[in-house]
């Protein structure tokens, strides 16, 4: 079974402070993704990446950065978290086979 | 990406089967029909893909009829657990290519 793995179910974080959500997948995938989840506005890409220090930013990069140092963990940086980052982050994983997209369990951000 | 068009909600009672149905009448040719399913506060589940053929897998099977418009995810033995919102998504499998899902069908299932 893939296995996609996030650091956190729920964090709750202060405007202002640096936040990290950390993604681990043990399918030896080589993209990663993060998005994160409204409602109304359903599933926005954040960003991904096709390999090892690779990244592409997505629709909505502004205010968030990345990491991927290994293949297997792919993080999400919040530079300087605000409130209007509160929502759902999800991160997903896919195999350059197939292309199937794996999704974690979520970690639900609230930012006061 | 193709649209594609699902009723909002649907009953099922327990232990029978669920289907549930999925139009997408301008898909294209080279565009696959993906079937994930959302439990409330969870993060999406995979749950099947296709081209043209019908799929089975642990989980569920997926008819894709032949004209390729429409298809039907079918969950055999539904159970309470089953109780979710199911997204039914077309596209090319490409590389970084997002995942858009639309308002999906939410399933309730009936004890």
């Amino acid at each position: 079974d893939v296995k996609v793995t996030q650091s956190s179910r729920y964090l709750v974080k202060r405007t202002g402070e640096k936040v990290f959500l950390e993604c681990v997948q043990d399918m030896d995938h080589e993209n990663m993704f993060w998005y994160r989840q409204d409602p109304g506005l359903g599933l926005r890409l954040i960003y991904f990446s096709y390999d090892v220090k690779m990244k592409e930013k997505g629709d909505i990069p502004e205010g968030y950065s990345v990491s991927r140092e290994k293949k297997e963990r792919f993080s999400l940086i919040l530079e300087s978290a605000s409130t209007n980052q509160t929502s759902m982050y999800l991160c997903a994983s896919s195999s350059e086979r197939t292309d199937t997209q794996y999704f974690g369990p979520g970690t639900r951000l609230t930012v006061l | 990406d193709a649209k594609t068009t699902q009723p909002p909600s649907m009953d099922c009672a327990e232990g029978r089967a669920a289907n549930l149905p999925c139009n997408h009448s301008t898909i294209s040719g080279n565009e696959y029909v993906y079937w994930y399913r959302q439990i409330h506060s969870q993060g999406p589940q995979y749950i099947i893909h296709g081209l043209k053929n019908n799929e089975t897998n642990e989980m569920a099977s997926l008819i894709i009829t032949e004209d390729r418009k429409s298809s039907t995810l079918i969950l055999p033995h539904a159970t309470l657990r089953d109780t979710a919102v199911y997204y039914c998504i077309v596209r090319v499998p490409r590389r970084g290519d997002k995942i858009i899902f639309g308002k999906g069908t939410r399933l309730h299932i009936l004890p």
